[in-house]
C-alpha cells in the first residue's frame, strides 16, 4: 500500500505562472517531509522540507505548505522558469522507522513551457 | 563541501551475471548510507541503509546484498542478476542528525 501519494504524474505549465505539485500520505505518524527534483540520468536534489510542526516553509521561488488534517502538501513554484522543468518526488519520514527512511512518492514530471 | 560518487555511471549486464556498484562520499565522517532503486515508472524504492561499517539493514528482500567495507564506501553487489534488477541505482548519505539526504547521479543498470 503506497503511503506516499503523487496522484499527477504529468503537469504542464507556461513560463511565470505557478506551479502547484500536489502530494497526499495515509500515515499520520509522518513528521517530516521533503521535496526533491530530479533530471534524467541523475539523482535527485534535495529541494525543500517541512517539519509537521509548522504549516509553511519558504525558500526563494518554492514554498511547501502542509495540511495535516488533511494528509496533504504542496509544492509551489512561482514563477516557473523552463530550467524547472523536472520530476519532482514528494518524500515522507517516520520516527521510529527504518534509521533516516524515507517513503517516496513516484512522482509528478513538470514540464514548463516558455 | 561534501561529495558523493558512484560508478559505474551505465551499465549493460546479462542474467544470471554477478554486479558490483561502488558509492563514495567525501567531505563527512560516519555518514549515513543508502541505496535506493528507481525502477522504470516507478519511485524510489529503498534497498539496504547502513549507519556505520559493516552495519547494513535490508528493507526489501531480493537477490541483491550490500557491504559497508569503510567508514564512507557502500557496496551494491548481486551473485546472479534477474531480468528485474534492471533500473537506475541511487546512493545516498545523510549526516546522523539530518533527515535530509543526499544523492549521488545514479547508475543505469540494464540486464539483457
Amino acid at each position: 500500500d503506497q503511503q506516499v501519494k503523487q496522484n499527477s504524474p504529468s503537469l504542464s505549465v507556461q513560463e511565470g505562472r505557478i506551479s502547484i505539485l500536489n502530494c497526499d500520505y495515509t500515515n499520520s505518524m509522518f513528521d517530516y517531509f521533503l521535496w526533491y527534483k530530479k533530471y534524467p540520468a541523475e539523482g535527485p536534489t534535495f529541494l525543500i522540507s517541512i517539519s509537521s510542526i509548522k504549516d509553511k516553509n519558504e525558500d526563494g521561488r518554492f514554498t511547501v505548505f502542509l495540511n495535516k488534517s488533511a494528509k496533504h502538501l504542496s509544492l509551489h513554484i512561482v514563477p516557473s522558469q523552463p530550467g524547472d522543468s523536472a520530476v519532482y518526488f514528494c518524500a515522507a519520514i517516520s520516527p521510529g522507522g527504518s534509521q533516516g527512511n524515507l517513503i517516496f512518492g513516484k512522482g509528478t514530471k513538470l514540464s514548463v513551457k516558455p | 563541501s561534501q561529495t558523493i560518487h558512484q560508478w559505474p555511471a551505465t551499465l549493460v549486464q546479462p542474467v544470471g551475471s554477478p554486479l558490483s556498484l561502488e558509492c563514495t562520499v567525501e567531505g563527512t565522517s560516519n555518514p549515513n548510507l543508502y541505496w535506493y532503486r528507481q525502477a522504470a515508472g516507478r519511485g524510489l524504492q529503498l534497498l539496504f541503509y547502513s549507519v556505520g561499517i559493516g552495519q547494513i539493514s535490508s528493507e526489501v528482500p531480493q537477490n541483491l546484498s550490500a557491504s559497508r567495507p569503510q567508514d564512507r564506501q557502500f557496496i551494491l553487489s548481486s551473485k546472479k542478476l534477474l531480468l528485474s534488477d534492471s533500473g537506475f541505482y541511487l546512493c545516498a548519505w545523510t549526516e546522523d542528525s539530518s533527515y535530509e539526504q543526499y544523492f549521488g547521479p545514479g547508475t543505469r543498470l540494464t540486464v539483457t
